[in-house]
């Protein structure tokens, strides 16, 4: 089965830009997670997504980061404005279902200048 | 969702078994101990889970401790290949999703 695909895959901004990032889960997963992951760091869950439903977005910063997920499949996250802390790997994973494992796609490597 | 510990990092010789430590002291009944890699560049990938049973797949062996305080993923003949940071985490599948990845062990396997 195809993976999880996100793009792009690098992406270099200057700080108070926006950018955004794409993430296509593989086909049936009704769960979708959005990590960030800062260098030398384990992920960090930003948002949850059950088909196109927010289950947890407790540690989302609100003020710059927004994401959904249209008809339950292909899903964005978006950074306006971004700022220095923001330079991280962004993880995009899928699963059938909340209690099973989550398949994570390679990420998109986002730096701030 | 309980909290993990890990060592930062482990070597290990190509052809033997790796034994790979983690402590969840304060796991409660529902949650289950989740092992994940991730190689440089590439994103995590799920090795294994398991409740209170030892658990075996192609990947690995996950063995967890009668208390479920601590358990231990088992690579049992390591290759250069499996060189990679794991992540022991723990996550109740009454709210899957919502677990938390600690900084992991890096684990380099040597020739």
């Amino acid at each position: 089965e195809a993976g999880v695909a996100q793009s792009p895959r690098y992406k270099i901004i200057e700080k108070r830009q926006s950018v955004a990032f794409w993430c296509n889960p593989i086909s049936g997963h009704a769960t979708l997670y959005w990590y960030q992951q800062i260098l030398g760091q384990g992920p960090k869950l930003l948002i949850q997504f059950q088909n196109n439903g927010v289950v947890d977005d407790s540690q989302l910063p609100k003020d710059r980061f927004s994401a959904e997920r249209l008809k339950g499949v292909d899903s964005t996250l978006k950074i306006q404005p971004a700022k220095l802390e923001d330079s991280a790997v962004y993880l995009c994973a899928s699963s059938l279902s909340r209690e099973l494992p989550q398949h994570f796609g390679d990420g998109t490597r986002l730096s701030i200048l | 969702d309980a909290k993990t510990t890990q060592p930062p990092s482990m070597d290990c010789a190509e052809g033997r078994a790796a034994n790979l430590p983690c402590n969840h002291s304060t796991i409660s009944g529902n949650e289950y101990v989740y092992w994940y890699r991730q190689i440089h560049s590439q994103g995590p990938q799920y090795i294994i889970h398991g409740l209170k049973n030892n658990e075996t797949n192609e990947m690995a062996s996950l063995i967890i401790t009668e208390d479920r305080k601590s358990s231990t993923l088992i690579l049992p003949h390591a290759t250069l290949r499996d060189t990679a940071v794991y992540y022991c985490i723990v996550r109740s599948n009454t709210n899957a999703g919502k677990s938390t990845f600690g900084d992991g062990t890096t684990l380099t396997v040597k020739p």
